[in-house]
């Protein structure tokens, strides 16, 4: 079944760690997103891709770093640099950058102490 | 750049119908989306509303007015597995690649 996978579901950190989030798509997508969400919230663009070895910075995107070298995989990496780390991350992916259906994973739990 | 605008929580009893409203204003219309997310849960795609007039599938439908800036999800024959957040979207025209989300209307159904 084709579909975008995160993990892990749940995830725990100390405060000055960086840590990464997968992000895994085989839906042949060419544009990628990753959006944070904070109880009771919508969603906030950290950083998307268009195409391989491209990205861009969404409106959230400080503290956070991505890579984009493969079409299935768009990993995230959360700083420590990033003053409030725990929150809901979602990793999505369109068939291009201009569509309007985006296809959502499961999403990783990131709570930083 | 863009805002959105939609309720913040609507409550409804099991078979009754929800109309949930999304005003919006953006400098460049590319359309509006609409998503249905449950509690913890992955957003999933519902429906996409380009021209003006009611878009329906199943017992969800979808309306847009683009000269009001405003367009509504209306939720028919509720269900309980109907309870989630609801969130309208619109495309930034200044980014492509820039979906931008309202906060999201939570839908509650009770029995």
């Amino acid at each position: 079944d084709g579909g975008i996978t995160q993990s892990p579901k749940y995830l725990f950190r100390k405060e000055g760690q960086n840590v990464t989030l997968s992000c895994e798509q085989n839906l042949n997508h060419d544009a990628m997103y990753w959006y944070r969400q904070d109880p009771g919230q919508g969603l906030r663009l950290i950083y998307y891709s268009q195409i391989v070895n491209d990205f861009q910075k969404g409106d959230i995107a400080e503290g956070y770093s991505v890579s984009r070298e493969k079409k299935e995989s768009f990993p995230l990496t959360v700083t420590s640099a990033q003053k409030n780390p725990t929150a809901f991350y979602l990793c999505a992916s369109s068939a291009s950058a201009g569509g309007h259906e985006q296809y959502f994973g499961p999403g990783t739990r990131l709570t930083v102490t | 750049g863009q805002s959105l605008e939609q309720p913040s929580e609507v409550t409804a009893v099991e078979g009754a119908i929800v109309q949930i409203n999304c005003t919006y204003q953006t400098s460049g219309f590319y359309g509006l989306s609409w998503y249905q997310q449950h509690d913890g849960g992955a957003p999933t795609f519902l429906s996409y509303n380009a021209l003006d007039g009611l878009e329906e599938t199943g017992r969800f439908s979808s309306f847009l007015s683009r000269s009001d800036s405003y367009g509504y999800l209306l939720l028919q024959e509720l269900q309980m597995k109907d309870s989630a957040s609801y969130f309208c979207a619109v495309r930034d025209p200044d980014s492509w690649g820039k979906l931008q989300f309202g906060a999201g209307t939570q839908v509650v159904v009770t029995p």
